[in-house]
């Protein structure tokens, strides 16, 4: 049971170049999460699934685009990436979101990306 | 808005000593949910303890254990008998599963725990 995995776990890009990072979990989730972590900030929400086949925009979702391509899997693109985008990516999932009982949100060992 | 406040960003402790590390929060709901993670520098972020806000008893997780005041909106989290392995950076987290907010974690700006042998 490997929990929440990510790919890749490191990444240089240059400015304007695209890429995907690909998230995947064998808990059988509905949720899943993507955030990204600045120096000294906590960790910010970028987008969300609450279940398969619906994706809604977080607190930063500007510059990103995902997709939740089945149960397992949430992938966040970087069409045209930014020296601000240079930040730590974490996925996470939880196994449900909806009728007000919250649950735990698990977390992958995260992606370090940096743009030049 | 939805904030968390962590206003230590550093705390050191000695090894088996107890060390209290603290968070406040802001919110108008009365149902939410807290967390403390612990983020070692592996990076990987794990689930130290959680927090339901209806419950008036307080968490406890081993030697982990937390001092939740809703009417202060205190969360603090206690760590007896402290261990070299506990040393990491600790974040506190709210959430509530309600409206637009729904499933978000929000996350303070973390404490760096310090423990020394």
């Amino acid at each position: 049971n490997a929990g929440v995995t990510q790919t890749p776990k490191f990444q240089v890009l240059k400015t304007g170049q695209s890429m995907t990072l690909q998230c995947a979990q064998d808990m059988n989730h509905n949720s899943m999460y993507w955030y990204r972590q600045d120096p000294g900030m906590g960790l910010r929400l970028i987008y969300y699934s609450a279940s398969e086949g619906t994706t809604d925009k977080g607190e930063v979702p500007n510059g990103y685009n995902v997709s939740r391509l089945n149960k397992r899997e949430f992938s966040l693109r970087l069409e045209s990436a930014a020296p601000s985008q240079t930040s730590v990516y974490f996925c996470a999932s939880s196994e449900r979101v909806w009728d007000g009982v919250t649950d735990t949100q698990y977390f992958g060992p995260g992606t370090r990306l940096t743009v030049l | 808005a939805q904030t968390v406040t962590q206003s230590q960003p550093e705390m050191s402790v000695q090894e088996a000593e107890t060390v209290t590390l603290s968070c406040t929060y802001d919110t108008s709901e009365s149902d939410y949910y807290l967390f403390w993670y612990k983020q070692p520098p592996s990076r990987q972020m794990i689930l130290v303890i959680r927090q339901e806000a209806y419950k008036q008893q307080n968490a406890t997780e081993n030697r982990f254990s937390v001092n939740f005041q809703k009417a202060a909106k205190s969360f603090s989290l206690k760590i007896s008998d402290s261990q070299l392995g506990d040393a990491a950076m600790y974040f506190c987290a709210y959430k509530v599963d309600r409206g637009s907010t729904l499933g978000r974690l929000y996350f303070g700006r973390g404490t760096q725990l310090t423990v020394w042998p």
